[in-house]
């Protein structure tokens, strides 16, 4: 089966400044590639997702991510953060039959 | 068009009672996943119910069990409440399964069981 691992359990970055959230996944085929974000007290909303096609892709509210089959990892990116990011980030992972696996989640602080 | 919807958003319950669930799918998706979320076990997969079959199954005891009726709503149940299973419990909802090519997982606001 399937897993996910995002290595970086809390980030705190400024600003203004970039940002990048690691996501490392583990599955055998093509893997279907999601990034989702949980503002406190709410569900998941995704950002961006990966099937096919161009490694690069771009998500909702000026994300991206880029696919890297060779070192099994879907990185989130954000060039300029904005106060309002802040929140927890979870890459998951689908195996195309109806499995999905989600990381452990990557806490995002943004300080002024 | 109107997103997943979850009741109740809190919930406060004792240790053995039983509770339950429910959550209604955005319109036309027949896929209903149910997750539970915890500080120190983060989000883990319950089970999935598409067109009122469970496809899916996560590796939680027989005390968590769900269904779903015909127009994609879908219940879940926990029976002989315990401490540990205080938890935020999210619902999605997909066009087809879960973690397919042609499907993307909307999540509802989740309902927060807080067990006394």
């Amino acid at each position: 089966a399937q897993s996910v691992t995002q290595p970086d359990i809390h980030i705190t970055v400024s600003e203004g400044a970039s940002l990048e959230l690691r996501c490392n996944y583990s599955y055998g085929a093509t893997p279907y590639l999601f990034w989702y974000v949980q503002s406190p007290g709410q569900g998941l909303q995704l950002l961006l997702k990966y099937f096919s096609g161009d490694t690069l892709v771009q998500g909702i509210k000026g994300f991206e991510a880029e696919f890297k089959r060779s070192q099994s990892s879907f990185n989130l990116r954000k060039p300029s953060v904005h106060w309002s990011d802040a929140a927890e980030y979870f890459c998951a992972v689908g195996d195309g039959n109806n499995d999905m696996r989600f990381g452990a989640g990557t806490r995002l602080t943004v300080k002024p | 068009k109107a997103g997943v919807t979850q009741t109740p958003r809190y919930l406060i319950k004792t240790r053995g009672q039983q509770v339950t669930l429910s959550c209604s799918p955005i319109s036309g998706h027949r896929s209903v996943s149910w997750y539970q979320q915890t500080p120190g076990q983060g989000l883990q997969f319950l089970f999935e119910y598409f067109s009122e079959t469970q496809r899916n199954k996560g590796n939680f005891p027989g005390r968590f069990s769900g269904r779903q009726f015909s127009n994609s709503r879908s219940e879940m149940n926990v029976s002989t409440l315990e401490l540990g299973d205080s938890a935020l419990y999210l619902c999605a909802s997909s066009l087809g399964l879960a973690g397919g090519p042609t499907d993307t997982q909307y999540f509802g606001p989740g309902t927060r069981l807080t067990v006394l």
